[in-house]
């Protein structure tokens, strides 16, 4: 069963601490996407990647970084988390030629305080 | 970018068709209507996708009209599992170049009740 995994399913931190969001995927797929959905928002884009440490701004990539060693592991990072951050932040991954076809993982709902 | 409408909610019964539609009516020649749901507390699953012609898969049949203009999921029977938020979303195929994202509304939620 292919899967994308992502390191918590809950998360709480404090303002100003650097926190770290880990997604993994098995499935060989060079394209990884981060969204983070909000009430009343849906589904918005932070970044992806296309390939290893390689990167393109979503739509939101303000207060975001991300880091692709791995083709299998693409990880979000918060350098300085605020409270504006708390949301539900969702992993997925596509292969090239099935780029719209995106495996999501379980998503990690951050709370800062 | 084509931009869809949906219900914001619809019920069915168990058992039965859930038919959830969905208006592109700016729906360009080499866009595609794609199908996500999001049961509660999980990620969204890719249902389906289809350019012109009706498509059938093990979890639904997606029916384009030949205006393309507008699409309409259909779940034939209806489980309580069923139970989700479906995105109908407008999309080129590939995303080449700039355009590389899924734009996401607020879809249909989707009530099957017993």
């Amino acid at each position: 069963d292919v899967k994308v995994t992502q390191s918590s399913r809950y998360l709480v931190k404090r303002t100003g601490e650097k926190v770290f969001l880990e997604c993994v995927q098995d499935m060989d797929h060079e394209n990884m996407f981060w969204y983070r959905q909000d009430p009343g928002l849906g589904l918005r884009l932070i970044y992806f990647s296309y390939d290893v440490k390689m990167k393109e701004k979503g739509d939101i990539p303000e207060g975001y970084s991300v880091s692709r060693e791995k083709k299998e592991r693409f990880s979000l990072i918060l350098e300085s988390a605020s409270t504006n951050q708390t949301s539900m932040y969702l992993c997925a991954s596509s292969s090239p030629a099935r780029f719209n076809e995106q495996f999501f993982g379980p998503g990690t709902r951050l709370t800062v305080l | 970018d084509a931009k869809t409408t949906q219900p914001p909610s619809m019920d069915c019964a168990e058992g039965r068709a859930a038919n959830l539609p969905c208006n592109h009516s700016t729906i360009s020649g080499n866009e595609y209507v794609y199908w996500y749901r999001q049961i509660h507390s999980q990620g969204p699953q890719y249902i389906i996708h289809g350019l012109k012609n009706n498509e059938t898969n093990e979890m639904a049949s997606l029916i384009i009209t030949e205006d393309r203009k507008s699409s309409t999921l259909i779940l034939p029977h209806a489980t309580l599992r069923d139970t989700a938020v479906y995105y109908c979303i407008v999309r080129v195929s590939n995303n080449a170049g700039n355009n590389r994202k899924l734009i996401w509304g607020l879809g249909t939620s989707l009530a099957v009740n017993p």
